[in-house]
């Protein structure tokens, strides 16, 4: 089963930021924090992830508190595209493989 | 940006006969993963694929199913004796290296629907 909560669902106008929070309060140390989205039935794109630290790239910032036990993804400025669904993942530091996917946030951008 | 792509993008097929889909991974990649994801449903993790072999199966990759690198590029899931409960999407993915500080890509599937 997937270690992570989620809200079912977000709102966010367009050109505002969208926080999309995730609690992941039983995270061990070696575990990473994943985030892929689901736009239709498409596949899942990547995201970001973060061990630890805060991360930012060209989609999105990841912030993870301190003791690791919650993150918030930032889109910094959401636009109508951005409506899908995202997942937030923990997922082993060591050899192993597979991603748990859960059911995610459900976020719908609005003119 | 490199990407998995993947075919046929739509399968129909009857229900007992056998499928292959079809997935060109991003090219410098050593890991190979399918995933389904049945209507409405989570998605669901199927299989690893490293070195020519199978490094990570879940419960529901059976008998029925099999995968295989049969060049340098290509990675094939077939499914025997297809069920009506195979119907679903197939997405595949690859990674440069296994371990928690690599993302999955993923390609943007292939929906099989059994009649």
């Amino acid at each position: 089963d997937a270690k992570t909560t989620q809200p079912p669902s977000m709102d966010c106008a367009e050109g505002r930021a969208a926080n999309l929070p995730c609690n992941h309060s039983t995270i061990s140390g070696n575990e990473y924090v994943y985030w892929y989205r689901q736009i239709h039935s498409q596949g899942p794109q990547y995201i970001i992830h973060g061990l630890k630290n805060n991360e930012t790239n060209e989609m999105a910032s990841l912030i993870i508190t301190e003791d690791r036990k919650s993150s918030t993804l930032i889109l910094p400025h959401a636009t109508l595209r951005d409506t899908a669904v995202y997942y937030c993942i923990v997922r082993e530091r060591r050899n192993t493989d597979k991603l748990i996917f859960g059911t995610g946030t459900r976020l719908q951008v609005f003119p | 940006e490199p990407e998995v792509t993947q075919t046929p993008s739509h399968q129909v097929t009857q229900m007992g006969q056998e499928v292959i889909l079809r997935c060109v991974p991003i090219s410098n990649h050593l890991y190979f993963y399918w995933y389904r994801q049945i209507l409405g449903q989570k998605v669901e993790f199927l299989v690893s694929f490293y070195n020519n072999e199978i490094s990570e199966k879940s419960e529901i990759f059976d008998d029925q199913f099999s995968v295989e690198r049969p060049d340098g590029s290509n990675f094939t899931l077939k499914i025997r004796s297809t069920k009506l409960e195979d119907s679903a999407m197939y997405f595949c993915a690859s990674s440069n290296r296994v371990g928690g500080n690599q993302p999955q890509h993923f390609g943007d599937g292939t929906r099989l629907s059994i009649l």
